[in-house]
């Protein structure tokens, strides 16, 4: 059984260009969700995947995207990019609910 | 809204003793979930305990036990026997409605195990 992995693990962008962030989810999932954590915060909820479809969303402007992938790996897009987007972003994989998540261990993306 | 409150932004504790952490949340809710969440150097965040609010008993998982105050919304993590291997950032987060909302966490503290 794997685990969730999220790739890649560092990324370093500049101010205006856009990212594309991915996970895959632990075998058996069908629920992927994606939090953003910033320097010295606990992580802050941006959205959830349940079979392709979104399921609930947090206080992020429509820059932040998502998709999930019939074999529910998922992608987080976020276009044109601001200084305040560096952070770590997680991605955490379920089954159905957000009492159980199991969490990959991040993407550290640097917006110069 | 939902809010979760960790007073100590840093502590430390010496190899084999024990200490607290704490943590208060605000929720106008009476069925919902609280966990802590341990995130290592290597990033990933691991379950460490749950606690379902209507269960009385506090959750225990090995050397972690919580202090689980209903009334007064507090949800603290004590580690026994600390190990090396604790030194980690650990969060409080919490969920309403029987898991079915996002977690909402605090802003972590940073536990450091010394030998």
């Amino acid at each position: 059984e794997t685990g969730v992995t999220q790739s890649p693990t560092h990324l370093i962008k500049t101010r205006g260009q856009q990212v594309t962030l991915r996970c895959s989810s632990q075998s058996g999932h069908n629920t992927v969700s994606w939090y953003q954590q910033a320097l010295g915060q606990g992580p802050q909820f941006i959205f959830q995947y349940y079979r392709e479809e979104e399921n609930g969303r947090g206080n992020f402007p429509p820059r932040f995207s998502g998709l999930q992938f019939p074999n529910y790996s998922s992608e987080l897009n976020v276009n044109a990019l601001e200084l305040d987007d560096s952070a770590l972003y997680l991605c955490a994989s379920s089954l159905g609910s957000y009492e159980k998540l199991f969490f990959g261990s991040g993407t550290q993306l640097s917006v110069l | 809204a939902q809010t979760v409150t960790q007073s100590q932004p840093e502590m430390s504790v010496q190899e084999a003793e024990t200490v607290t952490l704490s943590c208060t949340y605000d929720t106008s809710e009476s069925n919902y979930y609280l966990f802590w969440y341990k995130q290592p150097p290597s990033r990933q965040m691991i379950l460490v305990i749950r606690q379902e609010a209507y269960k009385q008993q506090n959750a225990t998982e090995n050397r972690f036990s919580v202090n689980f105050q209903k009334a007064a919304k507090s949800f603290s993590l004590k580690i026994s026997d600390s190990q090396l291997g604790d030194t980690a950032m650990y969060f409080c987060a919490f969920t309403q409605n029987s898991g079915n909302t996002p977690l909402v966490f605090g802003k972590g503290t940073r536990l450091s195990v010394i030998a």
